[in-house]
This record gives structure tokens, sequence and C-alpha cells, in this order.
């Protein structure tokens, strides 16, 4: 059974770019949630979409946005990139997001 | 106070020891907890999940939760030099009941098993 497919797996973008990353679930998951790791922080949560709904969102601001579509594979967008982006960003699928969640190999966005 | 917390680290343990990790959370109500380990460079890899008050054993790992005390903990018995990693607890949070998804995870624990 395939894990969590996240692309790509690094990108370098300059600040006021924008960034669209790629997730694909394990199949028959239906939930989909993104999150931001960096030294400083720790993990943290950005969103959460289930059957094509956002269901849940973190502390970010409107720059960071998702979607999800009808086979589950979500894509995030973050928009005017800044320097404090710089980031793993890593997907996490479900079943319907209450139970064991299992993360890809995460995108590192580099922010120069 | 935070919302999940972890024992400060970094722990070293010796090989063949019991590496015991600890994590407290916030939310009385939550209902999902789990472990992971994450190796540097690498995306969090899921170890244990837990849901009932007790004991739950898995191979060389244990993990115990305490919902009255609101703590969950990792034993890893027998520990490897290839357990060296940063542990993470991930909470499903309860409050208002609009957890699903959503992990919130305490700092980490470095763990470093020395041969």
């Amino acid at each position: 059974k395939a894990g969590v497919t996240q692309t790509p797996r690094y990108l370098i973008k300059t600040r006021g770019q924008q960034v669209t990353l790629s997730c694909s679930p394990i199949s028959g998951h239906r939930s989909v949630s993104w999150y931001q790791q960096t030294p400083g922080q720790g993990l943290q949560f950005l969103f959460e979409y289930f059957s094509e709904t956002q269901r849940n969102k973190g502390n970010f601001p409107g720059r960071f946005s998702g979607r999800q579509f009808s086979n589950s594979r979500s894509e995030m967008n973050v928009s005017t990139l800044e320097l404090g982006d710089s980031a793993l960003y890593l997907c996490a699928s479900s079943l319907i997001g209450n139970t064991e969640a299992f993360f890809g190999q995460g995108t590192r966005l580099t922010v120069v | 106070q935070k919302e999940v917390e972890q024992n400060s680290g970094p722990l070293s343990v010796p090989e063949g020891a019991i590496a015991s990790l600890n994590c407290t959370y916030s939310d009385r109500v939550s209902q999902s907890f789990f472990w992971y380990r994450q190796y540097s460079g690498k995306s969090p890899e899921l170890i244990m999940s837990i849901y009932s008050n007790g004991d739950k054993e898995d191979g060389r790992f244990t993990a115990q939760l305490n919902k009255a005390s609101q703590y969950v903990s990792l034993l890893i018995r027998d520990s490897q030099p290839s357990d060296s990693a940063t542990y993470l607890c991930a909470v499903l949070l309860n409050a208002g009941g609009t957890s699903y998804g959503k992990l919130t995870f305490g700092q980490g624990t470095i763990l470093t098993v020395h041969p």
C-alpha cells in the first residue's frame, strides 16, 4: 500500500513569489492535514480537509490556503512568500481525521 | 501553559536500558494520543497510538495513558542506537469538538542511545 506522497521534495523561491505544494494521501484516506515545521516553533497545524471541505484551520495568515479534490488529493498554496515561510511542510492523511495519521516525506521550502 | 508538553531533553540512555518519555496535555476531554519518531531530516513516523486508559504494548514500545492525570508516556525497552531520534507526543485535543485532523504536538524530546 503506497504511503503519503508529497511533491516536490525541495523548493527554492524568492520573496514575493507564490508556491503550490501537492499531497496524495494513502488510498482510502479522506482526511488530509497540513503542518509547518520549523526549528523554533516545532510542528504547527495549518489546516485540514475532508471531502473537499476545510474543517479546521490553524493560526496562520490568509496567505496560506489549501484545497482538496474529489480524489482526496490536496494542495496548499502560499502567496507573497516571506523569508519566515522557509520550513518543512508536511502533509498527513488519515481515514476520517480522528484516528492515526501518517505523514508524507515533506516539502522543504527555502525562501531567499 | 502549553496545550501539549513533553519532558525536557535531551535524554541519553545506554544501549539496552529503558527510555522513558513523558507528555502532559491540557484538554481533559481529549480522546486520541499518538507518539511519533522523527529522525533528523526526515518526516515523523507513527510508532504508537493509544485511546484508552492503561498500557498498550507493541514490541519494545509501551504507551501508557492516564486520562485522570492528563498524561501519556512512552517506554522503550532494550533501547538500541537506532532508536536515537526526536520523539513527538501528539494529541487530538477535543476543545469545542473541532479536533478533526488537528494534531497538537509537544516540542519533542531528543533521545540518544549510546553503545
